[in-house]
């Protein structure tokens, strides 16, 4: 199985802040790679798929790069709706595997 | 509106069965493949399953085969996961999600989730 590792865990941010979210696999998943939002009891939501192309509907201020193995998302200015957790997924092969999420928290 | 509404969770005991459905609406249902995500408490997203459009293929995480059946029906818009012989760690909020494409595996409509919690 692809294992998808994403750091840091958690990060401590401010409105207005750039904050970046890494993500590497284990190996090389070209570019078959998603990022999701997470706020509790709601939906998981689609920000980034193909790594770096933006769902519609999504703000600009939500960017995705990488490719193979190293993936970041970027969310630049960051606003009070943004504090969430944010998932990495390989869309490569199954079985499908995201990373161990990330938690934008208030500074 | 597109959406997905997930149901049949509840409180089962280990070794228990328990039926899971998801009601597809807003698209066309027939035209997606399908997936189950599941999230247990304090823990990160896990892909369980796929289908394809017709049924005819389907894809399991290892830790479940032989124990959770994916399954859909496309004339009713419903996605169904029979899961039997249920663990203690199978304790979740079970995410229903559809596929973006044909040509991804990434998902573009989640359900708000139903929780299964086996304990005894």
């Amino acid at each position: 199985d692809i294992q998808m590792t994403q750091s840091p865990s958690s990060v401590s941010a401010s409105v207005g802040d750039r904050v970046t979210i890494t993500c590497r696999a284990s190996q090389g998943i070209a570019s078959w790679l998603a990022w999701y939002q997470h706020k509790p009891g709601k939906a998981p939501k689609l920000l980034i798929y193909a790594a770096s192309t933006l769902q519609t509907g999504v703000p600009s201020r939500f960017s995705g790069s990488g490719s193979g193995t190293d993936f970041a998302l970027t969310i630049t200015s960051l606003q009070p709706e943004d504090f969430a957790t944010y998932y990495c997924q390989q869309a490569y092969t199954f079985p499908l595997t995201f990373g161990g999420g990330t938690k934008v928290e208030v500074k | 509106e597109v959406q997905l509404v997930e149901s049949g969770g509840g409180l089962v005991q280990p070794g228990g069965s328990l039926r899971l459905s998801c009601a597809g609406s807003g698209f066309i249902f027939s035209s997606y493949f399908m997936s189950w995500v599941r999230q247990a408490p304090g823990k990160g997203l896990e892909w369980m399953a796929n289908i394809k459009q017709d049924g005819s293929e389907k894809n399991y995480v290892d830790s479940v085969k032989g124990r959770l059946t994916i399954s859909r029906d496309n004339a009713k818009s419903s996605l169904y996961l029979q899961m039997d012989s249920l663990r203690v760690e199978d304790t979740a909020v079970y995410y229903c999600a559809r596929d973006i494409s044909s040509n991804s595996d990434a998902f573009d409509i989640w359900g708000r989730g139903t929780r299964v919690t086996v304990s005894s």
